[in-house]
């Protein structure tokens, strides 16, 4: 499958605890983004990489957020001191080229439930 | 700031029937619009990519229509069938004021094709 991939699928974990979630881009797919998804709302905008470099965070990216791209390839998202608030899906997008035309495709998240 | 709009939020028809779901947004200054499918529980598949220079694209039973003017985009899906059951998103990229690209989603339309 050379698609978008996210690992795990599910995670289930108690308030307070920390985990990191892990998304593999399309090959050669330069861009990434992470977004949330909530019951019944479209994704939002966490924050997007051009090769390794993070261009662009949203606000709903509080402190307890941290994304990285070391090499350009695979991302990590962190949260710290989940809170129940964080409970959602967390989606994984990448795309090919320098211009703003290029077309997103998604993989198949990874549902965050927080006790 | 941009805002999608979908309407209708949900939607039932007999299977066979063609059908329209409409996406409209307040920031004409789009550099592209997504329409994409969204099965319970899973991730995005992306369905139609329309450029902000294109009026139209279509594949197979689908058909996505952009006037950037209004800031609107539809949806035709001819021939309705059972399968094609699922939410269905539609996502417009824009330039924030930092000069980077930002994605904005609709909540979506919820389709039920009944046998």
């Amino acid at each position: 499958d050379t698609g978008v991939s996210q690992n795990p699928r599910h995670k289930i974990t108690k308030r307070g605890q920390n985990v990191t979630f892990r998304c593999d881009p399309i090959s050669e797919h330069n861009r990434l983004y992470w977004y949330r998804q909530t019951l019944g709302q479209g994704p939002e905008f966490l924050t997007y990489f051009q090769n390794e470099a993070q261009l662009e965070k949203s606000r709903l990216l509080s402190d307890r957020f941290s994304a990285e791209r070391p090499k350009g390839s695979f991302s990590t998202l962190e949260i710290q001191r989940t809170e129940q608030g964080d409970s959602a899906m967390y989606l994984c997008a990448s795309s090919h080229g320098q211009g703003e035309d290029n077309e997103q495709f998604f993989g198949p998240g990874t549902r965050l439930t927080v006790l | 700031k941009q805002e999608v709009t979908q309407i209708p939020a949900a939607l039932s028809v007999p299977e066979g029937e063609n059908l329209v779901l409409n996406c409209s947004f307040t920031d004409s200054a789009i550099y592209n619009l997504q329409w994409f499918r969204q099965d319970p529980g899973k991730g995005l598949t992306s369905l139609l990519l329309i450029q902000s220079s294109q009026r139209e694209q279509t594949s197979g039973r689908l058909n996505a229509s952009l006037d950037k003017s209004s800031g609107r985009s539809t949806l035709y899906i001819a021939a309705s069938q059972p399968g094609d059951s699922a939410t269905y998103l539609c996502a417009v990229k824009t330039s924030n004021s930092g000069g980077y690209q930002k994605v904005t989603f609709g909540i979506g339309t919820k389709l039920q094709v009944i046998p």
